[in-house]
């Protein structure tokens, strides 16, 4: 009965490879978010979709491109990948209502290494 | 630039003690949310406080929203291992739906 899962929970790659992330959600929320925490365990959001539209799109890399195919599904694509974005990339999603109330749901995380 | 700071950046304590964290900012935001996060989980919501002074208990936890809405406070009354954790706060300057900025956390280690 997970709400939010990301996979693959691992992801050790070389420098220069492009990865993808998949993130669902089956809680029929409306908003989901992307974010970034390093190894000081700084979180940081990157982005947030409601209803497949973009509507927060933080001082990125264009080499980090988002996909939402539907409002469950919110994929993270980066190309070029460097030793920098080693990091946990967290999902999350919330009822999208536009109230400061809602709650977020965090997935579980995705460990990306890059040697 | 970073909008919220935490202290202490971490802390140990006995079984039994009790505790408080800070989170303080210069910004005022629309609302201000305390997470707990465990090693290998992502951070799960413990409390949104939304109006300025405004004090909310979840058990043996106390949180408090700043007059001014720009700082919180999470008090722990009698610590217990199982309240060992990153906790982190995030306010919220969207001004539709959520745009949480976070803060660096305060690890808390509690001792048996």
């Amino acid at each position: 009965d997970t709400a939010v899962s990301q996979t693959p929970k691992y992801l050790v790659t070389q420098m220069g490879n492009d990865k993808s992330i998949k993130c669902e959600q089956n809680l029929g929320h409306d908003t989901m978010y992307w974010y970034k925490q390093d190894s000081k365990k700084f979180l940081k959001i990157m982005f947030s979709y409601n209803n497949k539209e973009l509507i927060i799109n933080e001082t990125v890399p264009n080499r980090f491109s988002p996909k939402s195919p539907d409002k469950a599904h919110l994929n993270l694509h980066i190309n070029s990948l460097e030793l920098g974005d080693s990091a946990v990339y967290f999902c999350a999603s919330s009822r999208g209502t536009g109230r400061t109330t809602d709650t977020q749901y965090f997935g579980p995380g995705t460990r990306l290494t890059v040697l | 630039t970073q909008l919220l700071e935490q202290s202490p950046q971490f802390l140990s304590i006995q079984e039994g003690e009790n505790l408080t964290v800070y989170c303080n900012s210069s910004s005022v935001f629309s609302s201000l949310q305390w997470y707990r996060q465990e090693p290998g989980e992502g951070p799960v919501l413990l409390v949104t406080v939304v109006t300025g002074g405004e004090v909310k208990k979840l058990k043996r936890l106390t949180f408090q929203f700043g007059d001014a809405r720009k700082d919180s406070s999470l008090h722990i009354t009698a610590a217990q291992p199982g309240d060992t954790g990153l906790y982190l706060c995030a306010g919220d300057r969207g001004n539709y739906g959520q745009n949480f900025v976070f803060g660096p956390g305060t690890r808390l280690s509690v001792l048996p």
